[in-house]
């Protein structure tokens, strides 16, 4: 899996959009970037992925550089209720899940009321 | 709803006491695996599982078991636990094919402390 590096703390004000982002400079042609949180102790959650488009659902939006080397993920209106730890995961689709999944330290982003 | 089930989420118990956590989902997804989380070590695998009586190692299987009897079900086993193996424990579930196959769904977690 290549590596990836995310700033350790990020802070944002409540409603405001929180930008996260994440270099992944060694990326390959088949490899995604995918996006975890972990809200303190609790399980992780998937919150989204792409390769190479922006990618939009409920929770967030991934917005991925041209040369694919960084990326950011956005939550256009932060509660604090999204204060957690972000995992930026770049990893070939054909892995699986199966084979372990790299969490890194990723960002930890606190909303602040 | 969509969920990994995990039972008991807290145990405190002694060296030496064999001890089961289980581990259940029911979107009929075919991977299965087991991390633990410890403070400054992120979450490293234990064990996983490709589909029905198919297991091989994670990272850190030492002390551990682990069967997949069933295609729901994902046991973990810790046969004479240690206070090493204190640690917070998810499960989690996969359904391979593309990129979703790294779209993991985890279970809330098992606080296990050996005493």
């Amino acid at each position: 899996d290549a590596k990836t590096t995310q700033p350790p703390s990020m802070d944002c004000a409540e409603g405001r959009a929180a930008n996260l982002p994440c270099n992944h400079s060694t990326i390959s042609g088949n490899e995604y970037v995918y996006w975890y949180r972990q809200i303190h102790s609790q399980g992780p959650q998937y919150i989204i992925h792409g390769l190479k488009n922006n990618e939009t659902n409920e929770m967030a939006s991934l917005i991925i550089t041209e040369d694919r080397k960084s990326s950011t993920l956005i939550l256009p209106h932060a509660t604090l209720r999204d204060t957690a730890v972000y995992y930026c995961i770049v990893r070939d689709r054909g892995l699986g899940g199966a084979d372990g999944l790299t969490f890194g330290k990723g960002t930890h982003l606190i909303i602040q009321p | 709803e969509a969920q990994v089930t995990q039972n008991p989420r807290y145990l405190i118990t002694v060296t030496g006491k064999k001890l089961t956590v289980t581990c259940s989902q029911n979107m009929n997804h075919e991977y299965m695996s087991w991390y633990r989380q410890d403070p400054g070590l992120g979450l490293r695998q234990i064990y996983y599982s490709m589909n029905v009586e198919v297991t091989d190692k994670g990272d850190v299987p030492e002390g551990y078991k682990v069967s997949r009897k069933e295609k729901r079900n994902f046991p973990l086993i810790l046969e004479s636990p240690s206070p090493n193996q204190t640690s917070l424990y998810f499960c989690a579930s996969s359904q391979p094919g593309g990129a979703g196959a790294n779209v993991l769904t985890f279970g809330a977690g098992s606080r296990l402390t050996v005493l």
